[in-house]
C-alpha cells in the first residue's frame, strides 16, 4: 500500500488562497467518499480538519474546505492566516479496509 | 469530553517488544474502532492497523502483520497495541485515534524509542 502522493511544500502570503492536492488511486480515493485532512504543528497530534472529502468539524475555520475529483482530492485555505502555517496529511479509506495518509504537506505563510 | 489518554514513552532494545495503551473515555468505547498510527522523527503519518472494539476483529497494514497484536478491554475501555522484534527503524510516536468521520479524536501520542 503506497502513501498518497502530496506535494512536499507549498507557500502563500497572509490573505492569499493555497491548495493542497492529494492522489491516490480508485482503490481508495476514486472509490470512497471517505478523504479526511488533518493539520498538524511541531510535536503536537494531528487535527481534524475536513472529513468524508468536504465536511468540516464543529469548530474549524469555514477558510478550510475539500473537494474530490477522480483520484485526486483537494484541500483549500483561503484567506491564509500566520496559525495555518502547519503540516497537512490528507487520508482515505481504502478497498483493503485499511486507511492510508499521504506523505504530508508543508505549508510556509510568507 | 472524549479523551485517549496513552501510556508513557518506552525505551527498548532492538528485538524486544512494547506495548502501549490507550483509555477511552467520554463516548461507549464499544462503539467505534480504534486505530493505531505511528509518525518516526520528521516522517509521515503512518497507518498501522485497527480493532473493532465490538468484536475484537482487527486488520493490520501488510508490513505490520505477524508483528503487531492490538487488543482491546471493554470493561476498562482501554485498547492496547503491542509491536515485537523491534528494529531502530521503529523509533516512533505511536498515536491511537477513532478516525471515523467527524468522531475523530487522538491520543496525544506514546514515543517509543528503539536504541541499543
Amino acid at each position: 500500500q503506497s502513501a498518497l502522493t502530496q506535494p512536499a511544500s507549498v507557500s502563500g502570503s497572509p490573505g492569499q488562497s493555497i491548495t493542497i492536492s492529494c492522489t491516490g488511486t480508485s482503490s481508495d480515493i476514486g472509490g470512497y467518499n471517505y478523504v479526511s485532512w488533518y493539520q498538524q504543528h511541531p510535536g503536537k497530534a494531528p487535527k481534524l480538519m475536513i472529513y468524508d472529502v468536504s465536511n468540516r468539524p464543529s469548530g474549524v475555520s469555514n477558510r478550510f474546505s475539500g473537494s474530490k475529483s477522480g483520484n485526486t482530492a483537494s484541500l483549500t485555505i483561503s484567506g491564509l492566516q500566520a496559525e495555518d502555517e502547519a503540516d497537512y496529511y490528507c487520508s482515505s479509506y481504502t478497498s483493503s479496509s485499511t486507511v492510508v495518509f499521504g506523505g504530508g504537506t508543508k505549508l510556509t505563510v510568507l | 469530553q472524549v479523551q485517549l489518554v496513552q501510556s508513557g514513552a518506552e525505551v527498548k532494545k532492538p528485538g524486544a517488544s512494547v506495548k502501549v495503551s490507550c483509555k477511552a473515555s467520554g463516548y461507549t468505547f464499544t462503539t467505534y474502532a480504534m486505530h493505531w498510527v505511528r509518525q518516526a522523527p520528521g516522517q509521515r503519518l503512518e497507518w498501522m492497523g485497527w480493532i473493532n472494539a465490538d468484536n475484537g476483529n482487527t486488520r493490520f497494514l501488510q508490513k505490520f502483520q505477524g508483528r503487531v497484536t492490538i487488543t482491546r478491554d471493554t470493561s476498562a475501555s482501554t485498547a492496547y497495541m503491542e509491536l515485537s522484534s523491534l528494529r531502530s527503524e521503529d523509533t516512533a510516536v505511536y498515536y491511537c485515534a477513532t478516525l471515523r468521520g467527524f468522531f475523530n479524536y487522538w491520543g496525544q501520542g506514546t514515543l517509543v524509542i528503539v536504541s541499543s
